[in-house]
């Protein structure tokens, strides 16, 4: 499986600021996938992020509060913007397998904690 | 109804017994399901898929599909404290374009 890597591991924002979430993938894949984990809680998508176009936003989620960027096959960002309280959760980035059995592999998360 | 049910848990096993985690879907054209482990403050890791009726084995672990009552489950052999995590369902649903819905997961407590 894919190595993956996200940057920041952790980071605690006052409200009302932004964070980028940096997601690096030692090899090229072509989907990749964007989840949050509110405490306590599942994993939920948020949105999947392919190269060269706009990525597919789940319902709840909107473009404006979670922009995503996926320059190339290796590389994609999450912006967590105009933060609150409530987007305190751990940022996880998948990838989908080369072996086209659907299976997905996850980063190490980003904890972001909002003040 | 939630697409992927799971009991919360905490199942409690000791040392050595069988874990038997289920766990139900809605969308009857779900093709593929998968188990993840996820200990506490680590990201989920993949143990399992499976694809088709029946059981996987791989390991201590046994993957087990029934499509037509729409469950899976894991079967966790010999189980070892090691074990203790939270395991997650997840499921591909139809037309989902590869993206995945969790269960609420199913916290393990193997106990010595």
């Amino acid at each position: 499986s894919a190595v993956i890597s996200q940057k920041p591991s952790r980071d605690i924002c006052q409200r009302g600021t932004s964070l980028t979430i940096q997601c690096q993938v030692d090899s090229q894949v072509t989907m990749m996938f964007w989840y949050r984990q509110q405490p306590g809680q599942s994993l939920t998508l948020i949105a999947t992020a392919n190269q060269g176009s706009e990525a597919t936003y789940e319902s709840g989620f909107v473009i404006d509060k979670f922009p995503i960027s996926r320059p190339n096959l290796t590389f994609s960002t999450l912006t967590v913007s105009n933060m609150s309280p409530e987007d305190s959760s751990i940022y996880l980035c998948s990838v989908l397998s080369r072996d086209g059995n659907y299976e997905q592999y996850f980063g190490p998360g980003t904890r972001l904690t909002v003040t | 109804q939630k697409e992927v049910e799971q009991n919360s848990g905490p199942l409690s096993v000791p040392e050595g017994a069988i874990a038997s985690l289920n766990c139900t879907y809605s969308d009857r054209g779900s093709q593929s399901f998968f188990w993840y482990r996820q200990y506490s403050g680590k990201s989920p890791e993949l143990i399992m898929s499976i694809y088709s009726n029946g059981d996987k084995e791989d390991g201590r672990f046994t993957a087990q599909l029934n499509k037509a009552s729409q469950y899976v489950s894991l079967l966790i052999r010999d189980s070892q404290p090691s074990d203790s995590a939270t395991y997650l369902c997840a499921v591909n649903p139809r037309g989902g374009y590869n993206k995945l819905i969790f269960g609420a997961g199913t916290r393990l407590a193997v106990h010595p």
